[in-house]
């Protein structure tokens, strides 16, 4: 089976640096991805990685390495309305569907 | 990014009813959809992958009879909980893939509430 392993919860304060760590086993690899949940809401795309290294995107940046199994989501300046779950997921190959690890529950203090 | 909407965004229904929700992709060919379902606390759980015009692909241990899934056309996709029950209530959200596109673009979801 497919499985993707990332904290459950974690604590961090606005305006602080934040790493979101998850590492994956998967029969195949064709991307990965990170997504925002905001309690109740669908999942926002935030990033992907195919290649390995980083991605940068504003406040957010991902990194990849493949031969690790293992990404992790960068957030700078934390602000409060970055707290959230966030989604690792990894599309095995080209045609399937993404899964999802358990998210990560994201609590932003002042 | 591309947009996807599902409605309704929130049903309640007594216990033996059907619900359907429906999944459209506004400005894109959606060739690919999936339905997710997602408990309290927890991560998205894929139930079904449908491609238009073919029959839903449907995961281990979710009842196709029960979840009836339509996607009649590139933009729409239905799923149907048949005599919903309170074990269903849930938080279902559709997601949309074309082939110009990486990423899987998500609809707003659907709060299901069984009596």
């Amino acid at each position: 089976g497919q499985n993707i392993d990332q904290p459950t919860e974690m604590t961090a304060t606005e305006g602080a640096i934040v790493q979101i760590n998850c590492t994956y086993q998967t029969s195949g690899f064709n991307g990965l991805f990170w997504y925002q949940q905001h309690a109740g809401e669908a999942p926002t795309f935030l990033s992907y990685n195919v290649l390995d290294g980083l991605e940068e995107k504003g406040r957010f940046s991902s990194f990849l390495s493949r031969s690790k199994g293992y990404s992790y989501l960068l957030l700078k300046e934390l602000q409060m309305k970055d707290s959230a779950s966030y989604l690792c997921a990894v599309r095995v190959s080209g045609n399937t569907p993404l899964v999802f690890g358990k998210g990560t529950r994201l609590s932003v203090i002042a | 990014g591309a947009v996807v909407s599902q409605h309704p965004s929130r049903v309640i229904c007594k216990s033996g009813t059907s619900v359907k929700i429906e999944c459209r992709s506004l400005d894109f060919q959606a060739t690919t959809m999936f339905w997710y379902r997602q408990f309290p606390k927890q991560s998205l759980m894929l139930m079904a992958t449908s491609n238009e015009g073919s029959k839903a692909t449907y995961e281990q241990g979710v009842e196709k009879d029960k979840f009836l899934i339509n996607h009649a056309s590139l933009t729409l996709s239905t799923l149907t909980v048949t005599s919903a029950h309170p074990e269903d209530s849930s938080f279902y959200i559709c997601s949309a893939r074309s082939g110009s596109y990486n990423e899987q673009f998500f609809g707003p979801g659907t709060r299901l509430t069984v009596l």
